[in-house]
């Protein structure tokens, strides 16, 4: 069965390391999209792809980047970790095309605390 | 700004009928979408509003009233296991989700 994934499901780190979280879909999507999720809040974009080679910014960008080098894999990082970006993140994922009933798919969520 | 309100926390009894609204203001409007979220969990899809109207799903019925900018969940016969956060989700004219920060439901026996 196609699935997405995420890897680590949990982590903690420092403040001021670089840590990288996984995507990986196995649903040949072509978009894929990286969330966090803070209490409060609803999922706030960070970065998105429509495909290999193509990465977006979205509303909460600063100090996380985004690599796309192949259909299946978008990771995450955070350049340098501050204590603002503990969250849970989530990943995910939808067909090819914009707008119309094109559901997005999340993978189960890394909670990354940063100390 | 683009904004989704939805209340933050509900209450109602299994087996009875519940109703979560949220409201949504984005520049331009390309659907409503509906999440389901269990504690520790991902979201996952419940339903798509793009035209004004009922669209119903078994349990679950989504309605849309895009001249007003609303929309609603409804969730009848509830069962213990929908206990869970609902989220709210319109997409603009970027096609991007923007999402409201969710309603708890808490089923009481």
């Amino acid at each position: 069965d196609a699935e997405i994934t995420q890897s680590p499901r949990h982590k903690i780190t420092e403040t001021g390391r670089q840590v990288t979280l996984a995507c990986h879909q196995t649903w040949n999507h072509n978009n894929m999209f990286w969330y966090r999720q803070d209490l409060g809040h609803g999922l706030r974009l960070i970065h998105y792809s429509y495909g290999v080679q193509d990465t977006n910014k979205g509303e909460v960008s600063d100090g996380y980047s985004v690599s796309r080098s192949n259909t299946e894999d978008l990771p995450l990082t955070l350049e340098s970790a501050a204590s603002s970006q503990t969250s849970v993140y989530f990943c995910a994922s939808n067909l090819a095309g914009k707008g119309g009933h094109n559901e997005q798919f999340f993978g189960p969520g890394t909670r990354l605390t940063v100390l | 700004g683009q904004n989704i309100d939805q209340p933050t926390e509900m209450t109602a009894t299994e087996g009875a009928i519940v109703q979560i609204n949220c409201t949504y203001q984005t520049s331009g409007f390309n659907g409503l979408f509906w999440y389901q979220q269990h504690a520790g969990e991902a979201p996952t899809f419940l339903s798509y509003n793009v035209l004004d109207g009922l669209e119903e799903k078994g349990r679950f019925s989504s309605f849309l009233s895009r001249s007003k900018g609303y929309s609603y969940l409804l969730l009848k016969e509830l069962q213990m296991k929908d206990s869970a956060s609902y989220l709210c989700a319109a997409m603009d004219s970027n096609y991007q989700l923007i999402w409201g920060a969710g309603t708890k439901l808490i089923i009481k026996p």
